[in-house]
């Protein structure tokens, strides 16, 4: 199986800055099958990003994806107070599906 | 609007059994795979299982199989995760989700989810 590992574990900055979190697959993920979802605590993953560049319906431009092979990141432009959140990657390249260990980026 | 409402989770002996339930709305529930996801407490993602838009095909994760089974009812709009022999590490929150793989060799991200039902497995 395909072990996504996500860095930093924990992102500490400003309402406004960027944010650049990244997710490296163990091996390549084919066809870029890469997501990215963002959970806010006591509710559900909420997907953002699919095939890895492109936004899930209702997702603000400040959210993109970009990469292919094993190396993948999720960028936020200038952070809003609402995206204060645990961010996973996951792949569905090859089975079975799997998921990063999450970045939480909190606010500084 | 998409919705999923899981439901029948609790608090279960080790070695036990509990059926989860996810009732779907807002969607054609027969043209989509489903999934099950977990979340032990304060930690990470686990895929569980999927199945197919009739049923036909069903695929777990190593740690469940023999134990879980996966089913739904098209008419009922319903999905359900059958856990049988219970360990302490199955204890998580437990996620339907709509899954949009079109087969096996294509499989999908999952676009919408339950709000999850905790289960807890103790003595």
């Amino acid at each position: 199986e395909i072990v996504l590992t996500q860095s930093p574990g924990t992102l500490s900055l400003s309402p406004g800055e960027r944010a650049t979190l990244s997710c490296r697959a163990s091996q390549s993920v084919s066809s870029s099958y890469l997501a990215w979802y963002q959970q806010k605590p006591g509710q559900a993953p909420r997907l953002l990003i699919y095939g890895a560049s492109s936004r899930a319906t209702g997702i603000p431009d400040r959210f993109s994806g970009s990469g292919s092979g094993t190396d993948f990141t999720l960028t936020i432009s200038r952070l809003e107070p609402e995206d204060f959140a645990v961010y996973y990657c996951q792949q569905y390249g090859s089975s079975p599906v799997t998921f990063g260990g999450g970045t939480k980026v909190e606010i500084k | 609007e998409v919705q999923l409402v899981e439901s029948g989770g609790g608090l279960v002996q080790p070695g036990g059994s509990l059926r989860l339930s996810c009732a779907a709305s807002g969607f054609t529930f027969s043209s989509y795979w489903m999934s099950w996801v977990r979340q032990a407490p304060g930690k990470g993602l686990e895929w569980v299982a999927n199945i197919k838009q009739d049923g036909s095909e069903k695929y777990y994760v190593d740690s469940v199989k023999g134990r879980f089974t996966i089913s739904r009812d098209n008419a009922k709009n319903s999905l359900y995760l059958q856990m049988n022999s219970l360990r302490a590490e199955d204890t998580a929150v437990y996620y339907c989700a709509r899954d949009l793989s079109i087969d096996y060799g294509d499989l999908g991200e999952f676009d919408y989810w339950g709000q999850g039902t905790l289960v807890t497995v103790s003595s």
